[in-house]
């Protein structure tokens, strides 16, 4: 039990298809993050939610749209996807706070294949 | 910019063998260093952290000293064991203007492969 959950692990969507990943943690945290990992590049930080207000959208196109409805859960929606989108999606959380060493908690991941 | 760079792999050991993966760091300010680690098939786990200049984190045998003159972050451990295979990342994090902590930045990882 890592204190944050990903659902579902695996996901194959067409690229026509509206799927979403849902994340919920257990730490009592205030923010959380959605991560993507391809192979041989380095982890992406897509979407930073602080206190259910979201803070940081690096770039990420629109066909990927977060919803951090409170501060336990958040949600991936995905729609008209890509090939290239095909990765691993990781969910984290944290605790901000002014102060050094802060920590990341994350979820096993959505492993998502678009056909 | 904030930046990390640590060595390329795959790194492929026996097992009992000495590791060390390189990591050094481009960053204005003070920033916190980490090791975060991803076995096969989950999430990132906090391995060690340090969070000025000379700490030194440690954590299942594993080590790395915080070294401000060479901005690096070595990870090492005197004997590793099969189970130790995974993907070692190297991150930092740097304080904003506000003081807040600003986001993990993440080195490309670095798959280790040990041997019985």
């Amino acid at each position: 039990e890592t204190g944050v959950t990903q659902t579902p692990r695996h996901l194959v969507m067409g690229m026509t298809n509206k799927k979403s990943l849902k994340c919920e943690q257990h730490l009592g945290h205030n923010a959380m993050y959605w991560y993507k990992q391809s192979a041989k590049k380095p982890l992406e930080l897509m979407f930073v939610y602080n206190f259910k207000e979201q803070t940081e959208n690096n770039s990420v196109p629109s066909r990927f749209s977060p919803e951090c409805p409170n501060s336990s859960h958040l949600f991936l929606h995905l729609h008209t996807l890509q090939p290239e989108d095909s990765a691993l999606y990781l969910c984290a959380s944290s605790q901000v706070e002014s102060k050094r060493g802060m920590a990341l908690h994350f979820g096993n991941g959505t492993r998502l294949t678009v056909t | 910019g904030n930046s990390v760079t640590q060595m390329e792999g795959p790194v492929t050991l026996s097992e009992e063998a000495f590791l060390t993966i390189n990591c050094t760091y481009t960053a204005t300010g003070y920033p916190s260093l980490f090791w975060y680690v991803q076995y096969p098939g989950e999430g990132l786990q906090l391995l060690l952290k340090a969070t000025k200049a000379d700490d030194k984190g440690s954590n299942k045998g594993f080590e790395a000293t915080y070294r401000k003159e060479t901005t690096s972050f070595h990870l090492e451990k005197g004997s590793v064991q099969v189970s130790d295979s995974a993907v070692y990342f190297c991150a930092l994090t740097a304080l904003n203007y506000g003081g807040s902590q600003g986001n993990l930045i993440f080195g490309k990882g670095t798959k280790l492969s040990v041997k019985p």
